[in-house]
């Protein structure tokens, strides 16, 4: 079965550093790998998605993530946080029809 | 482009009230999904239906609730009766094919019903 693994509940950054969210996953077969975020009252939004390519994915807001096949990750990156990037995100990766997501993890950028 | 729209935005209902949520997915999509967001479970799929027809429900907690989707532009999902412990935040997606060759499709979601039930 498809999973994704969020480790971490909660990530403090300050802004203008650098930010990680983390992922890891287990498939089977060729992976498709999906970041999404949600604020608050707010539904999901797609921030970006790995299938085939280049292991560096870029997105929106300038978010990109990284795919490591070898440590089965798919980690969310941004060179420099902003306090409007506090939100919660999700990591998904499809399963045979199913888009099977992540617990969420909760981002917080200080001023 | 609208998106997914979804209805009503926030609905409070007493126990054993019928509950009804409505969404209309992105013209063109032929899937459709329904999620149930808490603070205990995260994001649960519940349903997904394709051209229409239901094809794994088996995310539906009870005979309580119920989907359809009548048309290609609209589904429902329903509650009756209604309990305290389905308050949650409520999601449809669509997306233009999924699984398969249709693995990376990206799914859309709508802004959500928030459901609280007294």
């Amino acid at each position: 079965a498809q999973s994704v693994a969020q480790p971490e509940d909660q990530v403090n950054v300050a802004e203008g550093n650098p930010l990680t969210v983390k992922c890891t996953y287990s498939v089977s077969g060729n992976p498709y790998l999906f970041w999404y975020v949600q604020y608050p009252n707010r539904g999901l939004q797609f921030l970006l998605k790995y299938i085939t390519g280049d292991n560096l994915v870029k997105g929106s807001y300038g978010f990109e993530a990284e795919f490591n096949k070898s440590q089965t990750s798919f980690h969310l990156k941004k060179p420099s946080a902003l306090v409007s990037d506090s939100a919660l995100y999700f990591c998904a990766v499809t399963g045979f029809q199913k888009l099977v997501f992540g617990t969420g993890t909760r981002l917080l950028v200080s001023p | 482009d609208a998106g997914v729209i979804q209805s009503p935005r926030h609905e409070v209902t007493e126990m054993g009230q019928e509950v009804t949520l409505r969404c209309k997915p992105i013209s063109g999509h032929d899937y459709l999904f329904w999620y149930r967001q808490t603070m205990m479970r995260g994001l649960e799929l519940l349903i997904y239906f394709n051209n229409n027809v239901p094809i794994d429900d088996s995310g539906m907690p009870e005979d309580r609730f119920s989907a359809k989707m009548p048309n290609a532009s609209f589904s429902t999902l329903k509650i009756q009766p209604s309990e305290p412990r389905d308050s949650a935040v409520y999601f449809c997606a669509s997306s233009l094919g999924s699984g398969g060759k249709y693995r990376g499709e990206t799914q859309y979601f709508g802004p959500g019903t928030r459901l609280l039930v007294l």
